[in-house]
């Protein structure tokens, strides 16, 4: 069953300008991840982000993990056109596998 | 390259054959997955490996069957399988449950 649900369902920017990307789920969780996803690729992983941090960096990635809200952002500066994909999260809760949400289509215009 | 392999990239079938699906990862991983992506659909987890151990199942119809010789490679034998079973078929490890998964580039499925 799906866990985290990723908003918006799509995003279109220019290149150079930031991308903001959420995802929300519903119950506890350990860890929580963002994957990027090439149109009929499989999934790339980008971060991990634990239930005890608020924040991580990874070259032009930022993630924010707020678990009293139960909310993840993705943040991309100064997008690229390459930066173009599918963007999932993924919540881990522990007994059982990680769940992925429908996912952010990401779209950035050169 | 994320050390997982899948074969075949792409595979059209009948109702009535039978097929197999290959995954190998060369990462020295402990769990292996199967995951049916959909379009417009959430990723489908599908089947789950530990160990060489089938730990979690889906709900998934009788007629995917998974299996795993060793922990380098996971099968997916289809047969019977209906139209509404085309998608992209994933197959991902980790080193161990819990972790970061790393995904191959999946096998496009059409069943006519």
């Amino acid at each position: 069953s799906q866990q985290g649900e990723e908003d918006p369902q799509a995003l279109s920017i220019q290149e150079g300008e930031n991308a903001t990307m959420n995802c929300s789920y519903k119950t506890s969780i350990n860890n929580l991840q963002w994957y990027r996803q090439n149109s009929g690729r499989g999934l790339v992983h980008l971060i991990l982000i634990r239930s005890n941090e608020r924040e991580k960096h990874s070259g032009r990635l930022r993630v924010t993990l707020d678990t009293s809200k139960k909310s993840s952002s993705l943040l991309i500066t100064a997008s690229r056109a390459a930066d173009t994909a599918s963007y999932f999260c993924a919540t881990d809760a522990g007994n059982n596998d990680m769940r992925f949400g429908a996912g952010t289509r990401l779209t950035v215009k050169p | 390259e994320t050390g997982v392999t899948q074969t075949p990239r792409h595979l059209v079938m009948g109702m009535t054959n039978k097929k197999s699906l290959k995954c190998e990862q060369h990462l020295g991983h402990n769990a292996m997955y199967w995951y049916k992506q959909s379009a417009k659909k959430p990723l489908e987890l599908m089947f789950v490996y530990s160990l060489e151990e089938r730990v979690e199942n889906n709900s998934v119809p009788s007629r995917f069957s998974p299996e795993c010789p060793n922990s380098s490679h996971l099968f997916l034998h289809l047969h019977t399988l209906q139209p509404e079973d085309s998608a992209l078929y994933l197959c991902a490890s980790s080193r161990d449950r819990f972790y970061e998964q790393y995904f191959g580039p999946g096998t496009r499925l059409t069943v006519t």
